[in-house]
């Protein structure tokens, strides 16, 4: 079966320090991965995405993700924090090795950072 | 360039109504996707409609049904209302199938309470 996982509900860092979100998934095939984020009472907002090439992939507001296939992960990272990217953030994978329209979320990670 | 827009942005309604929420993808894109993100749920895959068909669905009852008009534009229909169909619902949109276009981008959701 398909699955994400991100194995911590809080991630808490000082502003400035670098941070990572955790993300590992179990598909079969060639896996699409995501990062969203979401902030209060808010959709998600589409942060960055593997489909292929280059395992180090850069997104927007200065987040970045390494594709790791020997550990089936995909973790989240930026250099330096700031106190406005505190949100949730939710890692997904396309279920299914055809078009299935679906994407599987992880239960989400909460970042907290502090100033 | 306008996101995906979603109407109405919260609703009240009471077990056994029927309640209909609107969403416009991004100009140009031909798929629509539906989620639920209940409380203790996480996101889950509702529909998937791409060039008005109705190409996936999730593990819903039939209660949950929508259609895509030919603007490209989606209603998500749910009858005889229940507590637990109390969530924010959330709509995405995509330029189409396969490699990049595949990524979704979300609108804000609507929220809905049934009582």
């Amino acid at each position: 079966a398909q699955s994400v996982a991100q194995p911590e509900d809080q991630v808490n860092v000082a502003e400035g320090n670098p941070l990572t979100v955790k993300c590992t998934y179990s598909v079969s095939g060639n896996p699409y991965l995501f990062w969203y984020v979401q902030y209060p009472n808010r959709g998600l907002q589409f942060l960055l995405k593997y489909i292929t090439g280059d395992n180090l992939v850069k997104g927007s507001y200065g987040f970045e993700a390494e594709f790791n296939k020997s550990q089936t992960s995909f973790h989240l990272k930026k250099p330096s924090a700031l106190v406005s990217d505190s949100a949730l953030y939710f890692c997904a994978v396309r279920a299914g090795s055809g078009n299935t329209g679906k994407l599987i979320f992880g239960q989400g990670t909460t970042l907290q950072v502090k100033p | 360039e306008a996101g995906v827009t979603q109407s109405p942005t919260h609703l009240i309604k009471t077990r056994g109504q029927q309640v209909t929420l609107r969403c416009s993808p991004i100009s140009g894109h031909t798929s629509v996707y539906w989620y639920q993100q209940a409380l203790g749920l996480g996101l889950q895959f509702l529909l998937w409609y791409d060039e008005g068909e109705e190409r996936n669905r999730g593990n819903f009852p039939p209660r949950f049904s929508g259609r895509q008009f030919p603007n490209y534009s989606s209603e998500l229909n749910v009858n005889a209302l229940e507590l637990e169909d109390s969530a924010l619902y959330l709509c995405a949109s995509s330029l189409g199938v396969g490699g990049p276009q595949e990524t979704q981008y979300f609108g804000p959701g609507t929220r809905l309470l049934v009582l």
